[in-house]
């Protein structure tokens, strides 16, 4: 399969603070995805990103699907608890996606 | 209830024994997919099906065998576990637009937990 790398891994912040993870791969894809894993549950989609350059928002979240189409970011702003999670980016090739490892959210009140 | 069920949420099995784990849809969706949730590798594609009687290997499908006789399920069976398949299992389903720049979002199911010993 396809290897996403993203980074951090794990995360403690601030309540208030802006944060940012990204996903960067090897292989260019058409669509980058964005979900949010929260404790006992599956994931669920946050973003989805079709164009290169692409900037979307979803109330404090903001992601990118970078120029080279190797890469994506997200930012989350004014962090508050029920931010906590695991974040992954994922990018689709025809109806198969490939998950990053995932960047564990943990918010300090 | 409306959405994607999986059973059992929990599962403690012994090496070399079967183990089948259930997907059941209620919206219809044509697609439906298996992941594993292992840490430190995200979740990886295990099989998908595209519709009934349509299945094909996704990045893990060793030691793994799927059906779909029927639209709304998508079992998994092990045929003889392993402790490497000690993981969580995510079940997706999704419609197919046939629209190649958009995205059918994958409907994930609140995963099984497999412990293999």
């Amino acid at each position: 399969g396809q290897q996403l790398n993203q980074s951090p891994q794990s995360m403690f912040i601030q309540e208030g603070e802006d944060v940012s993870m990204n996903c960067t791969s090897s292989s260019i894809f058409n669509t980058w995805l964005w979900y949010k894993q929260e404790p006992g549950e599956g994931p669920v989609l946050l973003i989805a990103l079709y164009k290169a350059g692409e900037l979307t928002s979803n109330g404090r979240l903001t992601a990118q699907f970078g120029i080279t189409r190797k890469d994506s970011f997200l930012n989350i702003s004014a962090s508050i608890p029920s931010d906590v999670g695991i974040y992954f980016c994922a990018g689709l090739v025809d109806y198969k996606l490939s998950f990053g490892a995932g960047t564990t959210v943990t918010v300090r009140a | 209830d409306a959405g994607i069920t999986q059973s059992p949420r929990y599962k403690i099995t012994e090496t070399g024994r079967q183990v089948t784990l259930m997907c059941h849809q209620t919206w219809s969706h044509s697609y439906m997919f298996w992941y594993r949730q292992d840490l430190g590798h995200g979740l990886r594609l295990i099989y998908y099906s595209a519709a009934a009687d349509i299945t094909d290997k996704g990045e893990v499908p060793d030691g793994y065998v799927v059906s779909r006789s029927k639209t709304e399920n998508f079992p998994l069976t092990l045929e003889s576990a392993t402790r490497s398949q000690t993981s969580v299992y995510f079940c997706a389903s999704s419609e197919s637009s046939n629209r190649r720049e958009y995205y059918d979002e994958q409907f994930f199911g609140p995963g099984t937990r497999l412990t293999v010993l």
